[in-house]
C-alpha cells in the first residue's frame, strides 16, 4: 500500500529553468509534508516542509505547494542549478496513531548545464 | 560535527552471520528512527524510539532484527542470521519532536554475500 507516490522516476531540466517535482498521497490524516534531497551513498538531506494548514512554503529557490483537496504537493526549484541534480523524496507524517515518516519512491532530477 | 552519526559506513558479511550497526543521534533529540533503503525505492520505516521506549515496529522487522536504545541516546540495530535480501542501506534519523524534520545520518551500506 503505497501511501505516498512519486509517479515520475526521472526529470531533466535545463540550468536556469524551473524544476517541478510532484507527489501524491492517499492518507487524509497526513498533516505534515517534507521534501528531502539525496546524493548517492549519502543519507537524505532535509530541504523544505509544509504543514497541512498551509498551501505554500518558500525557502530561497525552493517552494512547496500543497493542494489538500487533490492530495497533491509539488516542489518548485527556481532557477535550477547543476548542483541540484540528485534524487528527491517526498515524505509525509501524521500525528494520529503513528510516528513514522512515509516516503515516496523518489524522482531523479538532472539539471543540464 | 553535531549531525547524526552511523557506524560502520560499510559492512560486508557472509550469509548467516550476525551484524550490528550503531547510530548516534543529534544530542537532545528524543526521537530516533531506523529506515532501510534499497535501490530504486524510498526509505522504508523499520522502527521508532522515543527516548528509550520502542514505540513502533514495522512488519518488515522480522524476528531476526532487533533494535535498542538503552539510555535514550545512541541506538543499535542487530540483524541475526543475515540473508542476501538484507543487503540494503540502513539509515538512522533523529528529530526533536512531532511535526519537525528528521535529520538523517550517512547510512550503513550492508552487503550480504
Amino acid at each position: 500500500d503505497q501511501q505516498v507516490k512519486q509517479n515520475s522516476p526521472s526529470l531533466s531540466v535545463q540550468e536556469g529553468r524551473i524544476s517541478i517535482l510532484n507527489c501524491d498521497y492517499t492518507n487524509s490524516m497526513f498533516d505534515y509534508f517534507l521534501w528531502y534531497k539525496k546524493y548517492p551513498a549519502e543519507g537524505p538531506t532535509f530541504l523544505i516542509s509544509i504543514s497541512s494548514i498551509k498551501d505554500k512554503n518558500e525557502d530561497g529557490r525552493f517552494t512547496v505547494f500543497l493542494n489538500k483537496s487533490a492530495k497533491h504537493l509539488s516542489l518548485h526549484i527556481v532557477p535550477s542549478q547543476p548542483g541540484d541534480s540528485a534524487v528527491y523524496f517526498c515524505a509525509a507524517y501524521t500525528t494520529s496513531g503513528t510516528y513514522k515518516y512515509i516516503f515516496g519512491t523518489g524522482t531523479r532530477l538532472k539539471v543540464l548545464a | 560535527d553535531t549531525g547524526v552519526s552511523q557506524d560502520p559506513r560499510h559492512k560486508i558479511t557472509k550469509r548467516g552471520q550476525n551484524v550490528t550497526f550503531r547510530c548516534d543521534p543529534i544530542s537532545e533529540h528524543n526521537r530516533l528512527y531506523w529506515y532501510r533503503q534499497t535501490l530504486g525505492q524510498g526509505p522504508e520505516f523499520l522502527t521508532y524510539f522515543q527516548n528509550e521506549a520502542q514505540l513502533e515496529k514495522s512488519r518488515l522487522l522480522s524476528d531476526r532484527f532487533s533494535a535498542e536504545r538503552p539510555k535514550g541516546s545512541f541506538s543499535t540495530l542487530e540483524i541475526q542470521r543475515t540473508e542476501q535480501g538484507d543487503s540494503a542501506m540502513y539509515l538512522c534519523a533523529s528529530s526533536p519532536g512531532a511535526r519537525t524534520e528528521a535529520f538523517f545520518g550517512q547510512g550503513t551500506r550492508l552487503t550480504v554475500v
